[in-house]
């Protein structure tokens, strides 16, 4: 499985954009990325995926580069409600024999008022 | 719909008693995998099970097991606790393939081994 690295920690302010970049060197070719976001005491929940290029949702934008050795998880004008740990997960959703998603440690963002 | 849930949230057992945690997938999400989160080692990968059958295993001590029923709800079994068994426990569910909405974590089971 692709190691990922991570920030450890991140500060924002409300009302700022937040990009937290992922590297994931040794990405395979059908490896897809996927972040995480987890509150305390909450499990991990899914914000977006994606495999090249940009991909965008209603909450997240996820940006990776022509050789996806990084990615980038923009989170546009965050709220206090988005501090929380964002998970940078690199694998392959449809290998049924290796399904185990591999956490790393996170990236903790803490959004200041 | 309804999400993942776990049940109970909050456990309380002694040393070397044993545990049973129990997780109800979303419906029509035959996969569940099961997590354990600790401050020290954070989220680990414990088992998945599709249909009914284990399909992949994590680097856990043969003191846990699980196993998963024909309407797709899971049980995680630990036996002879250890201090360092307490932690978050949690389940995620999925389609076939979790490509585009990925896994679907429940609350958890905090569990506190005394």
């Amino acid at each position: 499985l692709a190691k990922t690295t991570q920030p450890i920690s991140m500060d924002s302010y409300e009302g700022q954009e937040v990009n937290i970049t992922c590297s994931h060197n040794n990405i395979a070719t059908n490896d897809y990325i996927t972040w995480y976001q987890q509150f305390p005491s909450q499990g991990p929940r899914f914000i977006i995926q994606g495999y090249k290029t940009k991909v965008k949702n209603e909450v997240a934008s996820l940006f990776i580069p022509a050789d996806r050795k990084s990615s980038t998880l923009s989170l546009p004008r965050v709220s206090l409600s988005d501090t929380a740990v964002y998970y940078c997960l690199v694998g392959d959703p449809m290998d049924t024999g290796r399904r185990a998603l591999t956490f790393g440690s996170g990236t903790r963002l803490q959004v200041q008022p | 719909k309804a999400g993942v849930t776990q049940t109970p949230r909050y456990l309380i057992k002694t040393r070397g008693q044993q545990v049973t945690l129990s997780c109800s997938p979303i419906s029509g999400h035959r996969s569940v995998s099961w997590y354990q989160q600790t401050p020290g080692q954070g989220l680990q990968f414990l088992f998945e099970y599709f249909s009914e059958t284990q399909r992949n295993k994590g680097n856990f001590p043969g003191r846990f097991s699980g196993r998963q029923f024909s309407n797709s709800r899971s049980e995680m079994n630990v036996s002879t606790l250890e201090l360092g068994d307490s932690a978050l426990y949690l389940c995620a569910s999925s389609l076939e393939s979790p490509r585009q909405h990925g896994y679907t974590f429940g609350s958890g089971t905090r569990l506190t081994v005394v």
